[in-house]
């Protein structure tokens, strides 16, 4: 398996305010790394591939400019909520993946964000 | 793209009775078949997952069977005790498009 760690794991914000939200890789390089959200009693939903040292790939409806994400080292991803608004009021979620692998997917805690 | 169903939405069973959870996949060409469980406030823990080359795996009280010809598979609980009270999900993938597609989740309840 892999050891992930997320950071906030809950964080409450205003409207109009950004957030960032920390994904670390803790015992391996994960070359990709990969951010889902997920509402209440519903499935994971992937929002972009985070590839490190190169730009994300975002999922179709995923607002790439207001989701920001940088990939800047093997063992950290931040996902950066722009703007943000009630309705992205969620349970975010990221996976780290070995090289070569990327379906072997090992997933953090997640982060409650909740935007009042 | 790949669709994954999974079937039920909630499954109560008595502690000691067996659970069974079963997904159904289109893709023909997804080979990785994982299990997650997700307990409240939690991500998803990998728990067990299965091969396109094999067609039945065992985990102590776990085990996965895999139907390709079917595509179809399974996910069995023995003996439930009530710490397996969570969200399950299946998943599929495979090595083209290394991405993993998740079933709807089902709830799971084990009464005391």
């Amino acid at each position: 398996g892999a050891v992930v760690s997320q950071h906030p794991s809950w964080v409450i914000c205003k409207s109009g305010t950004s957030v960032k939200i920390e994904c670390r890789s803790l015992d391996f390089q994960a070359t990709t790394m990969f951010w889902y959200r997920q509402f209440p009693k519903q499935s994971l939903m992937l929002m972009a591939t985070s590839n490190e040292g190169s730009k994300a790939t975002y999922e179709q409806g995923v607002e790439k400019d207001k989701f920001l994400i940088n990939h800047a080292s093997l063992t950290l991803s931040t996902l950066t909520v722009t703007s943000a608004h009630p309705e992205d009021s969620s349970f975010y979620i990221c996976s780290v993946a070995r090289q070569g692998i990327r379906y072997e997917q090992y997933f953090g805690p997640g982060t409650r964000l909740t935007v009042t | 793209g790949e669709n994954v169903e999974q079937h039920p939405s909630t499954l109560s069973v008595q502690e000691g009775d067996s659970a069974v959870i079963k997904c159904t996949y289109s893709d023909s060409a997804s080979n990785y078949f994982p299990w997650y469980k997700q307990e409240l406030g939690k991500g998803p823990q990998l728990i067990i997952d299965i091969r396109s080359n094999v067609g039945e795996k065992k985990d102590q009280r776990i085990a996965v069977t895999l139907n390709k010809t079917a595509k179809h598979f399974s996910l069995h609980i023995t003996e439930t005790q009530p710490e397996d009270s969570a969200v399950y999900f299946c998943a599929a993938a495979n090595n083209a498009g290394n991405m993993l597609t998740f079933g709807g989740g089902t709830r799971l309840m084990v009464k005391p």
